[in-house]
């Protein structure tokens, strides 16, 4: 079983609509996760960090935890054609510093 | 401020031999992670260096190494290459400790025939 699992997609969508991307994780020791976004032949860019559960915004983008069922969410409100790119989850555990452990990625088209 | 470098951009290599890649981290920070990405794995930890030492280590084949420097510039080689190591190799810095974001470079693509 992976550690992390994350739905590959291809998930496209207009322009505008609510984007909802998921991540399930299968050990309670990963306390800390992020949100990448990478475009084509470019290295991930970090979207949001967190390590609690709940949920913390930032712009148009919202990432939530819940710590109890090990699965993680981010929002993208709003979105727009510069929104398509490849939305990676990661994950990682307090003594591991430096060691991510990532999800597949979810290829995101929004339509115009 | 600058973000992470890595060099070269692109390289073309033959089976059986080695590369160096060389990744220099926002300063400041003394921590560099290195990843491999391809599209069969996704992104795979290779190994972290902090203050010169490898401090966390993946499941790879030891022909992967590293090292980091006093200037915390890292570099990761591999020797006797084989087709299989065809990918997207990327570096990651951070402060390395307390808030642990991780800042990634623009990547290192690798192709071996």
């Amino acid at each position: 079983q992976k550690e992390v699992e994350q739905d590959p997609g291809p998930l496209s969508v207009p322009e505008g609509a609510i984007v909802s991307l998921n991540c399930t994780y299968s050990n309670s020791a990963f306390q800390y996760f992020m949100w990448y976004r990478q475009y084509s032949r470019k290295g991930p860019e970090l979207l949001m960090y967190t390590y609690s559960s709940g949920n913390k915004e930032d712009g148009r983008f919202t990432a939530q935890v819940d710590k109890s069922s090990k699965y993680i969410s981010l929002f993208i409100r709003d979105s727009q054609p510069s929104d398509s790119a490849t939305y990676l989850c990661a994950i990682r555990r307090p003594s591991n510093t430096g060691k991510l452990i990532f999800g597949q990625g979810t290829t995101l088209q929004v339509k115009p | 401020k600058a973000g992470v470098t890595q060099t070269p951009r692109y390289l073309i290599k033959t089976r059986g031999q080695q590369v160096t890649l060389s990744c220099s981290p926002i300063s400041g920070h003394r921590s560099v992670s290195w990843y491999q990405q391809t599209p069969g794995q996704g992104l795979q930890f290779l190994f972290e260096y902090f203050s010169e030492t490898q401090r966390n280590k993946g499941n790879f084949p030891g022909r992967f190494s590293g090292r980091q420097f006093s200037n915390s510039r890292s570099e990761m080689n591999v020797s006797t290459l084989e087709l299989g190591d065809s990918a997207l190799y990327l570096c990651a810095s951070s402060h390395g400790q307390g808030p642990y974001e991780q800042y990634f470079g623009p990547g290192t693509r690798l192709t071996v025939t």
